[in-house]
């Protein structure tokens, strides 16, 4: 089973504070994503990456950077943590050319006071 | 990319075959059309994905008219395990993908 996970499972944070989000896949996937989920509003795209060390922005990538330094590793950075990014992050896996099908992790909640 | 309309809820009995549709009205050649299940602290989990006609796999079947503007997911038999909130996406998948994922339509299944 491909098996996308990620760093935590909850995290809680200060203001200001530069935060790291971690996820590895171990399916030797291409491309990886990071999505954010709030009440509402579903799922919506940060960044993704089709390469190492290659990344493109998604429809909300402002407060945010990534890193892919090695495939199966993909960083979402929150340069200086605000309370409106208080919510689910999702990070997710899928193949290059396979198709579309992606494999998501379990999510970390993040919590901004 | 095209954005998605579907219903926000749904309610079922155990054992009824449900039916879900989506509206793509501004659909792309090069779009797929994938559809995914999320159950409550879980990540979403890949349904089936479809590019024209019927696709079916051991847990659902696709719908695909043929002008794409639309889709439906059949789910035959939904048991209480069913119970969860279904996304139907658009996709296109050329050297990476974007996807843009509607508010999903929570269905509730009953005894």
């Amino acid at each position: 089973d491909v098996k996308v996970t990620q760093s935590s499972r909850y995290l809680v944070k200060r203001t200001g504070e530069k935060v790291f989000l971690e996820c590895v896949q171990d399916m030797d996937h291409e491309n990886m994503f990071w999505y954010r989920q709030d009440p509402g509003l579903g799922l919506r795209l940060i960044y993704f990456s089709y390469d190492v060390k290659m990344k493109e922005k998604g429809d909300i990538p402002e407060g945010y950077s990534v890193s892919r330094e090695k495939k199966e590793r993909f960083s979402l950075i929150l340069e200086s943590a605000s309370t409106n990014q208080t919510s689910m992050y999702l990070c997710a896996s899928s193949p290059g050319t396979l198709g579309t099908e992606a494999f998501f992790g379990q999510g970390t909640r993040l919590t901004v006071v | 990319l095209a954005k998605t309309t579907q219903p926000i809820s749904m309610d079922s009995y155990e054992g009824q075959e449900v039916n879900i549709t989506c509206s793509h009205n501004n659909i792309a050649t090069n779009d797929y059309i994938t559809w995914y299940q999320q159950f409550p602290s879980q990540g979403p989990r890949f349904i089936i994905q479809g590019y024209k006609t019927k696709v079916t796999n051991e847990v659902a079947s696709l719908f695909i008219p043929a002008d794409r503007k639309s889709s439906t997911l059949s789910l035959p038999r939904v048991s209480l395990s069913d119970t969860a909130v279904y996304y139907c996406l658009v996709a296109r998948n050329t050297g990476g993908f974007k996807t843009i994922f509607g508010a999903g339509t929570r269905l509730f299944v009953k005894a």
